[in-house]
């Protein structure tokens, strides 16, 4: 089935650790984006990717870090994990220049 | 700056007809996105609008006046299921999506 598959489902992390977060598409879409949404505050972008090889800093990108090495794959890594990182991630793609966002089913990250 | 504004919370009856307005300002404009969230979902794509007027699709319109800034997202014969948070974004120049927090929809019987 062609979508977004994001791993781990939920998280408990305790301060100070690292952590990846990964998501992989399959539908050879350019671009792929990592959000953090909270509550009243809406999708705010973290990173984004236009394209393999590539990446850019959104809203709020202190304290994460991204990777493209290949169309599929967009992991996000928190260095040293903070409790206001707690939050429900999710990563999405799109085809680019006016294609629609495909999100994936997210990750529930809790700092303690 | 950017921004987008639209209600944070709205209830209806079943049955009936609700309208979800969105204003947004954005550097550059490549069209206005509606989103369906159910709680501890993902987002869903519901209606896309770059052209002037009303889109239709099923239950769901969806309307932009590129002129004033304005979107609408109507939703007739409501049903329960449609308990949901609606998201607004308008996608700028870079062809980056620009999020609103949301609307709450409330469906009561």
């Amino acid at each position: 089935i062609a979508g977004i598959t994001q791993a781990p489902t939920s998280q408990i992390l305790a301060a100070g650790r690292r952590m990846t977060l990964r998501c992989t598409q399959d539908m050879r879409h350019n671009a792929m984006y990592w959000y953090r949404q909270d509550l009243g505050l809406g999708l705010r972008l973290i990173h984004y990717s236009n394209t393999a090889g590539t990446t850019g800093k959104g809203e709020v990108p202190d304290g994460y870090s991204v990777s493209r090495a290949n169309t599929d794959d967009f992991p996000l890594t928190l260095a040293s994990a903070v409790p206001s990182q707690t939050s429900v991630y999710f990563c999405a793609s799109s085809q680019g220049e006016g294609g629609g966002y495909t999100f994936g089913s997210g990750t529930r990250l809790t700092v303690v | 700056g950017q921004n987008i504004d639209q209600p944070t919370e709205m209830t209806a009856t079943e049955g009936a007809i609700v309208q979800i307005n969105c204003t947004y300002q954005t550097s550059g404009f490549n069209g206005l996105f509606w989103y369906q969230q159910h709680a501890g979902e993902a987002p869903t794509f519901l209606s896309y609008n770059v052209l002037d007027g009303l889109e239709e699709k099923g239950r769901f319109s969806s309307f932009l006046s590129r002129s004033k800034g304005y979107s609408y997202l109507l939703l007739k014969e409501l049903q329960m299921k449609d308990s949901a948070s609606y998201l607004c974004a308008a996608m700028d120049s870079n062809y980056q999506l620009i999020w609103g927090a949301g609307t709450k929809l409330i469906i009561k019987p």
